[in-house]
Order: C-alpha cells, then sequence, then structure tokens
C-alpha cells in the first residue's frame, strides 16, 4: 500500500531562516505529489505540486520542491521563512485508482521571530 | 480551480444525534470527496461522492454511520448519525475537476465538536 512519510512532526525555525519539510513516499507507480499548507482554523490550501513535467516544482509564498526518484522524496524548502509561513504542512500521494490523495501526518512549523 | 464553501463551518452536537454537512462547488465538477481530520491528526479519506449513484466507503467508514448524497455534480452532503465524542473532528470535502490532474481543492472544513 502506498504510505507517505513526514520526518518530523514539528519544526521550529528563526525568521530569515531556511525552511526544509521532508517527505517520502513509498510506491511503484510514478506519482503525483503535493504540498498543502493548512493554517489555524482554516481548510487546506494547495502549496505546489508534481507531475512528471519537471523535478523542481516551484509553488506559492516562495516555496519549492524538488522530487527526487531515487530518494523517492519529495522535500519542501523556503530559502527564508516568513512569520506568515507559521503553519501546519501536509505533503500527499495522488494516482491511485480511486483519485484518492494519501496524506503523510503533516509537520507543524514554528516560525521565532 | 474552485471556489467551494461548506455549512456549517462549524457546531457543537449532543451525541446520538446527527448532523448533516453541505459542500457546495462554484462550478461543475468531476469528482467529490470527503476527508475527517481528527484533532492534531492528518487527513482520512472516508469516502467518494458519486454522482447518482452510492458513494465508496474507504475501510472502517460505513454508509450507515456516514450517509453521503450527491444530487448533481456541484453539491454533496455528508451526515455524521448517531454521532459520539470520537466523531469530534474537521470535516473536509474536496473536489477534482475536469483537467485538473489529480489536484484536489479542498473547503473550509466543517469543525465539529460531540458532547
Amino acid at each position: 500500500a502506498q504510505s507517505v512519510t513526514q520526518l518530523g512532526s514539528h519544526v521550529s525555525v528563526s525568521e530569515g531562516a531556511l525552511v526544509l519539510l521532508r517527505c517520502n513516499y513509498s510506491s511503484s507507480v510514478p506519482p503525483y505529489l503535493f504540498w498543502y499548507v493548512q493554517y489555524p482554523n482554516q481548510g487546506l490550501q494547495l502549496l505546489l505540486k508534481y507531475t512528471s513535467a519537471a523535478t523542481l516544482v516551484k509553488g506559492i509564498n516562495g516555496f519549492e520542491a524538488e522530487f527526487k526518484k531515487s530518494e523517492t522524496s519529495f522535500h519542501l524548502t523556503k530559502p527564508s521563512a516568513h512569520m506568515s509561513d507559521a503553519a501546519e504542512y501536509f505533503c500527499a500521494w495522488g494516482g491511485g485508482s480511486q483519485g484518492n490523495l494519501i496524506f503523510g501526518k503533516g509537520t507543524k512549523l514554528s516560525v521565532k521571530p | 480551480s474552485a471556489v467551494i464553501s461548506q455549512k456549517p463551518s462549524r457546531d457543537i452536537c449532543q451525541r446520538g444525534t446527527s448532523l448533516t454537512i453541505q459542500c457546495q462547488v462554484d462550478s461543475q465538477v468531476t469528482m467529490m470527496f470527503w476527508y475527517r481530520q481528527q484533532p492534531g491528526q492528518s487527513l482520512t479519506l472516508i469516502a467518494t461522492a458519486n454522482q447518482g449513484s452510492e458513494a465508496t466507503y474507504e475501510s472502517g467508514f460505513v454508509i450507515d454511520k456516514f450517509p453521503i448524497s450527491r444530487p448533481n455534480l456541484t453539491f454533496s452532503t455528508l451526515t455524521v448519525s448517531n454521532m459520539s465524542p470520537e466523531d469530534s473532528s474537521i470535516y473536509l470535502c474536496s473536489v477534482v475537476g475536469s483537467g485538473w490532474g489529480e489536484t484536489q481543492y479542498f473547503g473550509p472544513g466543517t469543525r465539529l465538536l460531540v458532547l
């Protein structure tokens, strides 16, 4: 069965520091991969998605992610954290026959001033 | 993408009662899903809402507990029946449109507390 693993349930960075949120997937099928962000008391907002067109994917709010098939990884990065980036981030795998997404457990990002 | 609304946005209910959550999309979509997000947890798929036919439920979820309707291509409802405190969660609908390539867009969620 497909699974998504997010390393670190909680990541804390200082404002202006690099953000790195890790995501690994397990699947033999070339996937669709997504990063979503959930701000407090809100739904999920799509940050970016990988659909095999390019391994480096740029998203909104300065985030990007690189697909590495050899490492089955899709880590999310941002060069300089902003206070407004504090939220929970979910990595998700798509491409199954049912059309649904399989989510990682999420990583809560805190940004210190 | 699409604009997705959910009603109610939040509710507090007594155990043993039922709550129906509505999901409305501003354009026709091909697929609609219902997810549950328990406190501090990730999202778990409840079911795929199928237009004009019975929903497809994931393991661990049954129609008697979570009846779903999807009468057209822009609207779906999820009912949480005979609620218990364990049903306290955020319930989210998501949609996929034609040509979106597996991308799901989510509604704002319904925050349910069962006492």
